[in-house]
């Protein structure tokens, strides 16, 4: 079964700092990773997709890698910006197809 | 585009009671699934489906029935309410189990006394 981790729990930075979130895995033959974004009280929304044949994807201020080989996925955001406070969740797909989620990452961004 | 509708977003309801947590997608998704979000143990797999007439079992399926009569509609059901299944339970969809982004509802909030 894949196992997911997320560490830390909780991170706290000022504005402007560049955030480095970190998602790690235990089965090496991931189909995809994926990372959220989910606010207080609300659902969670896809922030990157990273196929399997992928080493990372980008969108705006979003990083993403893919390191298959030491089970490591690592979320980047440059200049962190208050509204970038959330909590930051990473899943992944193993061979079956279903998603193994970790239990996020707490980021406040503080002015 | 409303993407994945959750109804409702709260409830409370008492032990034994049954209910239905309705969930609507308009993306035309073939795969659909049932999380429950507890605090320190990260969301849960309950039930999926990857198209109309097939479910299946997830990670904690005890206390719950889906089914899935239409490629919109996935409801939820719970026969017998508990306090262990007090929880928020989220509904997600996809274009194809595990290869293609998950979209989720906003959540629907279930107290059980």
């Amino acid at each position: 079964k894949q196992e997911v981790t997320q560490i830390p729990a909780a991170l706290s930075v000022p504005e402007g700092e560049n955030l480095v979130l970190n998602c790690s895995f235990t089965d090496s033959a991931i189909y995809n990773l994926q990372w959220f974004r989910q606010d207080p009280g609300k659902g969670l929304t896809s922030l990157l997709l990273i196929q399997s044949s992928q080493r990372e994807q980008t969108s705006g201020r979003l990083n993403a890698s893919l390191d298959k080989s030491s089970g490591r996925s690592t979320l980047y955001i440059a200049a962190s910006q208050p509204g970038d406070s959330a909590t930051y969740l990473c899943a992944g797909a193993g061979s079956w197809g279903k998603l193994q989620f970790g239990a996020g990452t707490q980021v406040v961004v503080t002015p | 585009n409303a993407g994945v509708t959750q109804t409702p977003k709260f409830q409370v309801l008492k032990t034994g009671q049954s209910m239905t947590l309705q969930c609507a997608q308009d993306m035309n998704h073939e795969y659909m699934s049932w999380y429950r979000q507890d605090p320190g143990m990260g969301l849960r797999l309950i039930h999926y489906s990857v198209g109309a007439g097939i479910t299946d079992q997830g990670e904690v399926p005890n206390g719950y029935n889906v089914s899935r009569s239409t490629t919109e509609d996935f409801p939820l059901r719970l026969l017998s309410a508990a306090p262990s299944q007090t929880s928020v339970y989220f509904c997600a969809s996809s274009s194809s189990q595990g290869a293609g982004e998950l979209f989720f509802g906003e959540g629907s909030r279930l107290t059980v006394l």
